[in-house]
């Protein structure tokens, strides 16, 4: 069985610019997640999703940070402009619903120049 | 606003020794998940522990839940260098996981 597929897996851009990720979860998983997580740190939920809605966003930065969640299935997670310290790695998870095991992808490891 | 504290922060062990992560949190919650963390890696999921008393086993590892202590357990049984990773904890707390800052465990053959 396929686990969380994110891409692309590196990214390095300028300041200022425009950043996207892509999620797909696992098959039959309702939940999906965003998180960011720093170096020696855990990781930090920004938004997470119970289809195609947007249930718990308020940790993210909506001043350039912006997500969605068409069909309920796959998802992307937008930055723009990125800054310096968004750079980070950033981690799509999935879970068949809320309070079950979430699965987590390799993460895409952003650096902002 | 839930906070999850786990400790030691960094460990450095020999093979074949014991010893044991804390994960203590700070509001009341009944559901905890321990991860593992190789370097450039993603998290893989190791214990799910569900209820107060609630103890589970995979190998060298073994967890454990006192909710009335708010308190869980790690504990690493005869050591070996392929346990060398970073371990997390994670809290439920409505519907979102607060994670600990995570344990860097390092196994010296």
């Amino acid at each position: 069985e396929a686990g969380v597929v994110q891409s692309p897996r590196y990214k390095i851009i300028e300041k200022k610019q425009p950043v996207a990720f892509w999620c797909n979860p696992i098959s039959g998983h309702n939940t999906l997640y965003w998180y960011r997580q720093n170096l020696g740190q855990g990781p930090e939920l920004l938004i997470r999703y119970e289809n195609e809605e947007a249930v718990d966003d308020s940790q993210l930065p909506k001043d350039r940070f912006s997500a969605e969640r068409l069909k309920g299935v796959d998802s992307t997670l937008k930055i723009q402009p990125a800054e310096l310290g968004d750079s980070a790695v950033y981690l799509c998870a999935s879970s068949l619903g809320m309070n079950t095991e979430a699965f987590f992808g390799q993460g895409t490891r952003l650096t902002v120049v | 606003e839930l906070k999850v504290e786990q400790n030691p922060l960094f460990l450095s062990m020999q093979e074949g020794k014991n010893y044991t992560i804390y994960c203590n949190y700070s509001t009341t919650s009944d559901r905890l998940y321990w991860y593992r963390q190789d370097p450039g890696k993603s998290l893989e999921s190791l214990f799910v522990l569900l209820s107060n008393g609630a103890v589970k086993q995979e190998g060298r590892l073994m967890a454990s839940l006192d909710t009335k202590a708010r308190l869980s357990t790690l504990h690493i049984t005869a050591a070996v260098h392929d346990l060398s990773a970073t371990y997390f904890c994670a809290v439920d707390s409505n519907y979102q996981l607060i994670w600990g800052a995570g344990t860097k465990l390092i196994i010296k053959p």
